[in-house]
């Protein structure tokens, strides 16, 4: 079947401009989750959505990031006023709820460039 | 929260068997142990997970020794394919705080 899709695969913008990439998980994974990856460096958890439950999004790194999820499809991450410093690859991975933590399906990444 | 520490970089050869070790000390009770792998431009890929003792899949095995404060990934007779970064996972079922690991970037050559 299908894996984790994401789009855009690069997105390019102005330096306080908002941007919204989005996440297709697996069909049937109630779990998913953001990272960001800057370059050269490891991945930095944002945000977990579990089924209808509400996500915690203590890993956001500010007020301008913010994430939605419908049901258990679809999830937005929107960058809000963009920074040089939110420049880097946007991580999307779903799994199975009893699997969490175990087995994660990633995406291939949104590259955002913020120049 | 558990904190993992993995070695920066690692060379090998082709044909060699490679050990990766990730030490979290803080690793709580319900904490599994899970490694990635991710090549460039890519999303990371799952290999292994475990809780205890040892775990063998196809592609590698997972030694965790009694006390579980760190783990080891071996990966025998590598190839030039496996040059990547390898992540260790640290995370718990029923939580949703999950820490990868700085990555251990292994070049394999020939």
């Amino acid at each position: 079947g299908a894996g984790v899709s994401q789009s855009p695969s690069n997105k390019v913008t102005e330096k306080g401009k908002d941007v919204e990439l989005r996440c297709d998980p697996i069909s049937g994974h109630t779990a998913l989750y953001w990272y960001r990856q800057r370059l050269g460096q490891g991945l930095e958890f944002l945000i977990y959505f579990q089924g209808n439950s509400a996500p915690d999004k203590s890993g956001l790194p500010s007020d301008r990031f913010s994430a939605e999820r419908t049901g258990e499809s679809v999830s937005t991450l929107t960058i809000q006023r963009t920074q040089q410093e939110d420049s880097a690859v946007y991580l999307c991975a779903s799994s199975l709820a009893q699997r969490l933590a175990y087995e994660q399906y990633f995406g291939p990444g949104t590259r955002l460039t913020v120049t | 929260l558990a904190k993992t520490t993995q070695p920066i970089s690692m060379d090998s050869y082709e044909g060699q068997e490679v050990n990766i070790t990730c030490s979290h000390n803080n690793i709580a009770t319900n904490d599994y142990i899970t490694w990635y792998q991710q090549f460039p431009s890519q999303g990371p890929r799952f290999i292994i997970q475990g809780y205890k003792t040892k775990v063998t899949n196809e592609v590698a095995s997972l030694f965790i020794p009694a006390d579980r404060k760190s783990s080891t990934l071996s990966l025998p007779r590598v190839s030039l394919s496996d040059t990547a970064v390898y992540y260790c996972l640290v995370g718990s079922k029923g939580g949703n705080k999950l820490t990868f690991g700085t990555g251990t970037q292994l070049k394999v050559e020939l």
